[in-house]
C-alpha cells in the first residue's frame, strides 16, 4: 500500500522551461511534506518542505504547492537548469512523528 | 561536519553469506534511519532509532534483517543469510529531534549473487 505516490517515473524538460513534478498521498494524517533531490551515487538531500497550514512555499527557483483537499502536491522548478537533472523524491510525515514515507521518485532530465 | 558516513560503499557477496552495513550519524542527531532503495519500490523505510532505541521496525522485510545501535555514533544493519532479492542501495540517515529534515549518507550498493 503506497501512501505516497509519484506516478511519473521520468520527466524531460528543455532548459529554461518550467518543470512540474507531481505527488499524491492517501493518508489524511500527513501534515508535513518534503521534497528531496538525489544525484547518482549520492544520498538524497533535502530541497524544500511545506506544512499543511500553508498551500505554497517558495525557495528561489523552487516552489511547492499543496492541495489538501485533493491530497496532492507539486514541485515547480523555474527556470529549469541542466544541473537540476536528478531524481526527486516526494515525502510525507506526521509532524513530530519522524516516520517519513517516501514516494518512488521521478527522474528529471533537463536538456540544454 | 563530515555528514553521515556509511561503509562499505559497495558490497558484492554470494547468496547465503552474512552482510553487515555500517553507519555513523551526524554528531548530535538523535534519530537514525535505515532505508532501502529499489527500482520497484523506491525508497522504503526499514527501521528507525531514537536515542539508540529502535522505535519502529515495521519496515524490516524479514527476520533475516536486523539492526542495532550500540551507541549514539554507530549503527549496523545485518542481513543473514543474504538472498539475491536483497540487492539494493541501502541508505542511512540521521536527524535532529526538532526537525523532520533528514540527512542521508551516500548509501551502500549491495549485490547478492
Amino acid at each position: 500500500d503506497q501512501q505516497v505516490k509519484q506516478n511519473s517515473p521520468s520527466l524531460s524538460v528543455q532548459e529554461g522551461r518550467i518543470s512540474i513534478l507531481n505527488c499524491d498521498y492517501t493518508n489524511s494524517m500527513f501534515d508535513y511534506f518534503l521534497w528531496y533531490k538525489k544525484y547518482p551515487a549520492e544520498g538524497p538531500t533535502f530541497l524544500i518542505s511545506i506544512s499543511s497550514i500553508k498551500d505554497k512555499n517558495e525557495d528561489g527557483r523552487f516552489t511547492v504547492f499543496l492541495n489538501k483537499s485533493a491530497k496532492h502536491l507539486s514541485l515547480h522548478i523555474v527556470p529549469s537548469q541542466p544541473g537540476d537533472s536528478a531524481v526527486y523524491f516526494c515525502a510525507a510525515s506526521v509532524t513530530g512523528g519522524f516516520k517519513t514515507i517516501f514516494g518512488a521518485g521521478t527522474r528529471l532530465f533537463v536538456k540544454a | 561536519d563530515a555528514g553521515v558516513i556509511q561503509s562499505p560503499r559497495h558490497e558484492v557477496t554470494e547468496m547465503g553469506q552474512e552482510v553487515t552495513l555500517r553507519c555513523k550519524p551526524i554528531s548530535g542527531h538523535d534519530y537514525l534511519f535505515w532505508y532501502r532503495q529499489t527500482m520497484m519500490r523506491g525508497l522504503e523505510l526499514l527501521i528507525y532509532f531514537n536515542n539508540n532505541v529502535p522505535i519502529d521496525d515495521s519496515g524490516m522485510p524479514e527476520d533475516r534483517f536486523s539492526a542495532k545501535m550500540p551507541n549514539a555514533s554507530f549503527s549496523t544493519l545485518k542481513i543473514q543469510p543474504s538472498e539475491p532479492r536483497d540487492s539494493a542501495v541501502y541508505f542511512c540517515a540521521s536527524a535532529y529531534p526538532s526537525t523532520d529534515t533528514q540527512y542521508f549518507g551516500p548509501g551502500t550498493r549491495l549485490t547478492v549473487l
